[in-house]
């Protein structure tokens, strides 16, 4: 059974850089056959795509984030990361990892209990 | 504002069926058959009911169901009970700019 785990610091300053890691236990990043997200819901709203990586690295990002995340993968520790630059307190919220899967790659079939991330100081 | 239009909340009693309307634009659910529906009970992982419009993952009960028209997708629930008492968020794919975006939710309340 696919798990996926979020870490990283619950607290982050304004300004600072948010940074959290999405750890798959039963199957791998490496597969060609998904792609892997993140995805977060601030509190009391809906939930909002930040973005997807691919085996290959590459990455699609939310334009609205775009200027300031980054998404990477360490295949070697079937990991992938998000980093959120230049936080305010609008990116207070709940951080779920995600894979992308099913036969057209278009929908989010397992998920992370998710994380959450407080931006205050 | 999220980019896909929910009502707040919905209710219904045991054994009733509801639906849940999420309303996009011609950019997402219009021209996309790539419409999904999550369910979300609070401190949980958000679960996928729905795929592709109106695909059932294996594992979900045949109670959901969704469908499509035009600008807006729709999830109905029948045989109401009282474990479906949690959110519920659509999502769609937007093309190549803006790729996935969500609904603000749905809280169904089983009276």
């Amino acid at each position: 059974q696919l798990q996926l785990q979020e870490s990283g610091p619950g607290l982050v300053q304004p300004s600072e850089t948010l940074s959290l890691t999405c750890t798959v236990s039963g199957g791998s990043i490496s597969s060609s056959s998904y792609y892997w997200g993140w995805i977060r819901q601030p509190p009391g709203k809906g939930l909002e795509w930040i973005g997807t990586i691919y085996y290959t690295g590459g990455t699609y990002y939310n334009p609205s984030l775009k200027s300031r995340i980054t998404i990477s993968m360490d295949t070697s520790k079937n990991q992938f990361s998000l980093t959120l630059s230049s936080v305010t307190a609008a990116d207070t919220a709940v951080y779920y990892c995600a894979r992308l899967g099913g036969q057209q790659l278009a929908h989010f079939d397992y998920w992370g209990q998710g994380t959450l991330v407080t931006v205050s100081s | 504002q999220s980019a896909l239009t929910q009502p707040a909340s919905v209710s219904g009693s045991p054994g009733q069926s509801i639906t849940i309307s999420c309303t996009g634009t011609s950019s997402d659910v219009g021209t996309y058959n790539f419409v999904s529906w999550y369910q979300h009970h609070p401190g949980k992982a958000p679960k996928v009911i729905i795929y592709d419009v109106s695909k059932c993952p294996s594992g979900v009960s045949n109670r959901f169901s969704g469908s499509k028209s035009g600008n807006t997708a729709s999830l109905t629930i029948s045989g109401l009970q009282t474990e479906d008492e949690a959110d519920y968020y659509c999502c769609s794919y937007a093309g190549s700019r803006t790729y996935w975006v969500f609904g603000g939710g749905t809280k169904l309340t089983v009276l």
